[in-house]
């Protein structure tokens, strides 16, 4: 049974520049979260999505999007990146029946700004 | 805001030694969760508190939940080289998990 996977693993890029990164839930699980953690810090949450739709969204600006597809792989996209968006992104998958908000977290993709 | 505070921030030991990781909030939490993260990795769920005062124990590992529900602490016995990593705390608010700073714990051989 395969885990949460993203990708990709490693990324840079530079100031003002959009990025996208993937992510693929855990078998059965239907709803994805994402996280940013920067370095020395625990993970932030971004926003959580649940059939299709954006449910929940954490401090962010607007220049954090994402999407979610039918088969419930979900996308974060990132406009107009700034140095500060620097950090490792974390996409944590979890089933709306299961009880406590159980997420299973997956490798992350560390994105780098220059 | 919900804010969650983890001491020590950094804690070094030899193989053999306890400790002990706090995690405070002034807010109250439904649920609280501890997670251990080791470097290229994402956060692996330990263990999910639910009841004020409830205690849970996972081999070497004991978590407790305080009696209001505002903190949690994670006791290890005999601590090993595996255990390296990073402790982080998180409290369940409605669809989202709150993170503390986390905890580096080194074990030493």
């Amino acid at each position: 049974d395969a885990g949460v996977t993203q990708s990709p693993t490693h990324l840079i890029k530079t100031r003002g520049q959009q990025v996208t990164l993937r992510c693929s839930p855990k078998s059965g699980h239907d709803t994805v979260s994402w996280y940013q953690q920067a370095l020395g810090q625990g993970p932030q949450f971004i926003f959580q999505y649940y059939e299709e739709e954006e449910r929940q969204r954490g401090n962010f600006p607007d220049r954090f999007s994402g999407h979610q597809f039918p088969n419930y792989s979900s996308e974060l996209n990132v406009n107009a990146l700034l140095l500060g968006d620097s950090a490792l992104y974390l996409c944590a998958s979890s089933s709306d029946r299961r009880p406590y908000n159980e997420q299973f977290f997956g490798p992350g993709t560390r994105l780098t700004v220059l | 805001t919900q804010l969650l505070e983890q001491s020590p921030q950094f804690l070094s030991i030899q193989e053999g030694e306890n400790l002990t990781v706090y995690c405070n909030s002034s807010s109250v939490f439904s649920s609280l969760q501890w997670y251990r993260q080791e470097p290229g990795e994402g956060p692996v769920l330990l263990v999910t508190v639910v009841t004020g005062g409830e205690v849970k124990k996972l081999k070497r590992l004991t978590f407790q939940f305080g009696d209001a529900r505002k903190d949690s602490s994670l006791h290890i016995t005999a601590a090993q080289p595996g255990d390296t990593g990073l402790y982080l705390c998180a409290g369940i608010y409605g669809n989202k998990l709150v993170f503390g700073a986390g905890t580096i714990l080194r074990v030493k051989s």
